[in-house]
């Protein structure tokens, strides 16, 4: 079957560093996404990764170890607007795009 | 360049009555993906349409149906509605190529309440 687990629910403080882990468990994989929503918004796109290794862009980063099924979201130098969701997606063999049920993250001064 | 447009942002139908729901894609898209977004279940994939066929589908009843037209926008339809449809039915379109990073790119959402 399909499996994907973030944790529900996160805190952090503003200017702090953050980690959203994603384990994930699919029918083969063709890539990892990772996404935002806002709150009454649309879901919009942050990264992607194929390959092991890290992937930086600006203040997000994401990693991803196939062997492990397993990636994280860093998000450094929090900010208010980045409460929001983050949800981990996987590509299948069939190019399905599989969701987790998302993190809420709450940052808070 | 324009987004993807779903429209009815809203939408209350009572138990037992249809709905459908419209997806106009980002210019030049040719995969639409919808989606059904509940506050326990995260996004659901319900299907995906590629040049006006079926190229995945998901878990959902037959209930659940969807088309896509030569131009790319896509409706879904829901028949026989239950009290839990009630969801937010998103819509994402992409050029659909099988072996790239091609992100999905989402409307956003159509609101349907079932009383």
């Amino acid at each position: 079957g399909q499996n994907i687990d973030q944790p529900t629910e996160m805190t952090a403080t503003e200017g702090a560093i953050v980690q959203i882990n994603c384990t994930y468990q699919t029918s083969g994989f063709n890539g990892l996404f990772w996404y935002q929503q806002h709150a009454g918004e649309a879901p919009t796109f942050l990264s992607y990764n194929v390959l092991d290794g890290l992937e930086e862009k600006g203040r997000f980063s994401s990693f991803l170890s196939r062997s492990k099924g397993y990636s994280y979201l860093l998000l450094k130098e929090l900010q208010m607007k980045d409460s929001a969701s983050y949800l981990c997606a996987v590509r299948d063999l069939g190019n399905k795009l599989i969701f987790g049920a998302g993190t809420r993250l709450a940052v808070h001064p | 360049k324009a987004g993807v447009t779903q429209t009815p942002r809203y939408l209350i139908k009572t138990r037992g009555q249809q709905v459908t729901l419209s997806c106009s894609p980002i210019s030049g898209h040719r995969s639409v993906s919808w989606y059904q977004q509940t506050p326990g279940q995260g996004l659901q994939f319900l299907f995906e349409y590629f040049s006006e066929t079926q190229r995945n589908k998901g878990n959902f009843p037959g209930r659940f149906s969807g088309r896509q037209f030569s131009n790319s926008r896509s409706e879904m339809n829901v028949s026989t509605l239950e009290l839990g449809d009630s969801a937010l039915y998103l819509c994402a379109s992409s050029w659909g190529r099988r072996d790239s990073n091609s992100p999905l790119h989402f409307g956003n959402g159509t609101r349907l309440t079932v009383t």
